[in-house]
């Protein structure tokens, strides 16, 4: 079946650095993907639609300077969180689009749980 | 946008029993999918369902959408079966508008 690999799964990193995290569609082609948001015991949050080939449309209330995406190919959209502070603690998942059967099922990736120090 | 709201919050129950969770969705949708978190956080994807009924197993799902509302069933609960439960609904004219989820429900299946 279709696979989104998320990498890395979790990353400790010091307050004031960048960190990206990379979303592959291993078995097909993604035009659209999305990046949420978890908090610990909450629900996931839309932060962007990340487009191929185009800027990403950000929900309101998230900083597109703090979180750059890039979505260079149909295969592999990223996040960058810049300048990271304690508070972007938190599990970071992408999703991605996959048409079957005129069905449009988000399939997601296994998180990446980034913790600032 | 759309609102979707999950029932229970919370439910324990011991092995073997059946559960029904709910969830209400705030406009039409023509996505609706569940999910189970399982303890590392990924997300299962359990049913597609924006209508109709489907089954997989001990698992089975309900969507009435001219009320609004999707039912998940659970019959003859394993332990294995704890973690939360997410719905997620869209609608989307494109194609190209993610879901917004429920705050989920955390099951409990005791031995």
């Amino acid at each position: 079946g279709a696979v989104v690999s998320q990498h890395p799964s979790w990353v400790i990193c010091k307050s004031g650095t960048s960190v990206k995290i990379e979303c592959r569609s291993l078995d097909f082609q993604a035009t659209t993907m999305f990046w949420y948001r978890q908090f610990p015991k909450q629900s996931l949050m839309l932060m962007a639609t990340s487009n191929e080939g185009s800027k990403a449309t950000y929900e309101q209330g998230v900083e597109k300077d703090k979180f750059l995406i890039n979505h260079a190919s149909l295969t592999l959209s990223t996040l960058t969180v810049t300048s990271a502070h304690p508070e972007d603690s938190s599990f970071y998942i992408c999703s991605a689009r996959i048409r079957a059967s005129g069905a449009n099922v988000l399939t997601f990736g296994a998180g990446s749980r980034l913790t600032v120090l | 946008g759309i609102q979707v709201e999950q029932s229970p919050p919370d439910l324990i129950l011991q092995e073997g029993a059946n559960s029904t969770l709910r969830c209400n969705f705030s406009d039409s949708v023509n996505n609706l999918q569940w999910f189970h978190q399982n303890p590392w956080g990924q997300l299962i994807n359990l049913f597609y369902i924006p209508s109709g009924t489907k089954q997989n197993g001990r698992l089975s799902a309900t969507t009435v959408a001219t009320e609004r509302y999707s039912l998940l069933y659970i019959s003859s609960s394993q332990t294995t079966d704890s973690g939360v439960y997410f719905c997620a609904a869209a609608y989307s004219g494109g194609g190209a508008d993610g879901l917004t989820f429920g705050k989920g429900t955390h099951l409990i299946i005791q031995p």
